[in-house]
């Protein structure tokens, strides 16, 4: 049971450049998430996902774009990668935020861009 | 706006001593509190969470207590391990589809 899984692990990137990070969850998750850590900053929430086929906007979307065409999978896109955008991206999935209760979130190992 | 604050950085700790990691937030419609804890190249883990309708939830060495109140919560570990050095991360949700989180405090826990 692999849980979530985000590809690739590293990657730099120059200036300019577009790119596009993976994320695979196994555990029939509806809610799935991007967020991005930076020093002093903890995680913020990029773009979520409730459900196949649904995207909609975090707490810092600019420069960001994602694609759930699968239930199991979600898409995070650069177009046009910035100094800005180098930091940690994590995937994360959840049963959702209001099954009786809010669930947590289960996170993947994370992606370490670097844009030069 | 840091909706959620994690003042301290940094906490040192002797094994077996308890380590008390702090946690404010400023958003009164935050109903649900999650700690999470992340070892360096992993992802975060969830630990332990608690209710808004709860003051204390405790689960083997590790206690979360809630003030509403005073809009901040706090994590207990007790007796300290090496093993709980990582960063912890306090999260909170208004029910939402989204968690906002704290910095982070990194905690060492010396032998």
């Amino acid at each position: 049971n692999a849980g979530v899984t985000q590809t690739p692990k590293f990657r730099v990137l120059k200036t300019g450049q577009s790119m596009t990070l993976l994320c695979a969850q196994d555990m029939n998750h509806e809610y799935m998430y991007w967020y991005r850590q930076d020093p002093g900053m903890g995680l913020r929430l990029i773009h979520y996902s409730v459900g196949e086929g649904t995207t909609a906007k975090g707490e810092v979307p600019d420069g960001y774009n994602v694609s759930r065409l699968k239930k199991q999978n979600f898409l995070l896109g650069l177009e046009s990668a910035a100094p800005s955008q180098t930091s940690v991206y994590f995937c994360a999935s959840s049963y959702g935020a209001r099954t009786g209760s809010f669930t947590e979130a289960f996170f993947g190992q994370g992606t370490r861009l670097t844009v030069v | 706006d840091q909706q959620v604050k994690q003042n301290s950085p940094s906490l040192s700790v002797q094994e077996g001593r308890i380590s008390i990691l702090n946690c404010d937030y400023t958003n009164s419609m935050f109903d649900y509190f999650l700690w999470y804890k992340k070892y360096p190249a992993e992802g975060p883990t969830f630990l332990i969470s608690i209710s808004s309708i709860k003051d204390k939830n405790e689960d083997g060495r590790f206690t979360v207590f809630l003030n509403k109140s005073a809009k901040h919560l706090s994590l207990h570990i007790v007796p300290s391990q090496p093993g709980d050095s990582a960063v912890y991360f306090c999260a909170a949700s208004d029910g939402g589809n989204d968690m906002r989180f704290g910095a982070g405090t990194r905690l060492t826990v010396k032998p």
